[in-house]
């Protein structure tokens, strides 16, 4: 059974841009999370989807959405990029809360 | 607040040297408690999920424990490639919304 894939692995942008980072969950799981991880904060939950609503949220600010597909595909958008945003995102995907499994993460760079 | 603390932050073991790792918690009504090992660079991997005091979960060398405030990470003879950062997560209701609350994890490190 494949994994959790994560594109792109390695982004750099600049400052006021905006992201777009992509999730494909392991087969038959309807659930996705993202999480940002830093060296100073740690796995900190952004928000998790089921079914293509999301049903959880974390603790972030309204720059950071995202949205999930018919196929359990799950993009995340980051607009006007500040340096702080500079992380190593990481998606999970579980059929419930039980055993998340994460994928590889993509770096974003932010300058 | 859900808080998630692990101890120790860093831990050097020599080859076959049993140890453990220490994650306590606060969280207004645990729903599980999670245990992954982090390789760099690389995502979580998902080692154990427990849900109440008392259970214990094993694989390979890795045990896993359960109390009301903490769960413990036993790692019995240590070999060089268990050496990862481990990390403990509970899942927690905050406002009505859940979510995994991490700790900022421990880094293993076992020496041949």
């Amino acid at each position: 059974k494949a994994g959790v894939t994560q594109t792109p692995r390695y982004l750099i942008k600049t400052r006021g841009q905006q992201v777009t980072l992509s999730c494909s969950p392991i087969s038959g799981h309807r659930s996705v999370s993202w999480y940002q991880q830093t060296p100073g904060q740690g796995l900190q939950f952004l928000f998790e989807y089921f079914s293509e609503t999301q049903r959880n949220k974390g603790n972030f600010p309204g720059r950071f959405s995202g949205r999930q597909f018919s196929n359990s595909r799950s993009e995340m958008n980051v607009s006007t990029l500040e340096l702080g945003d500079s992380a190593l995102y990481l998606c999970a995907s579980s059929l419930d809360w039980t055993g998340q499994f994460f994928g590889p993460g993509t770096r974003l760079t932010v300058l | 607040e859900d808080q998630v603390t692990q101890s120790p932050e860093a831990l050097r073991l020599q080859e076959g040297e049993s140890s453990s790792l220490n994650c306590s918690y606060t969280v207004s009504g645990l729903r599980g408690l999670f245990w992954y090992r982090q390789d760099p660079g690389k995502g979580p991997e998902f080692l154990f999920t427990l849900y109440s005091a008392g259970e214990e979960k094993e694989k390979e060398r890795l045990k896993a424990t359960l109390t009301k405030k903490e769960s413990f990470l036993h790692i019995t003879a240590p070999k060089p490639e268990d050496s990862a950062t481990y990390l403990c997560a509970v899942q927690a209701t905050q406002g009505g919304s859940e979510k995994l609350v991490f700790g900022k994890g421990t880094k293993l490190t076992v020496n041949p």
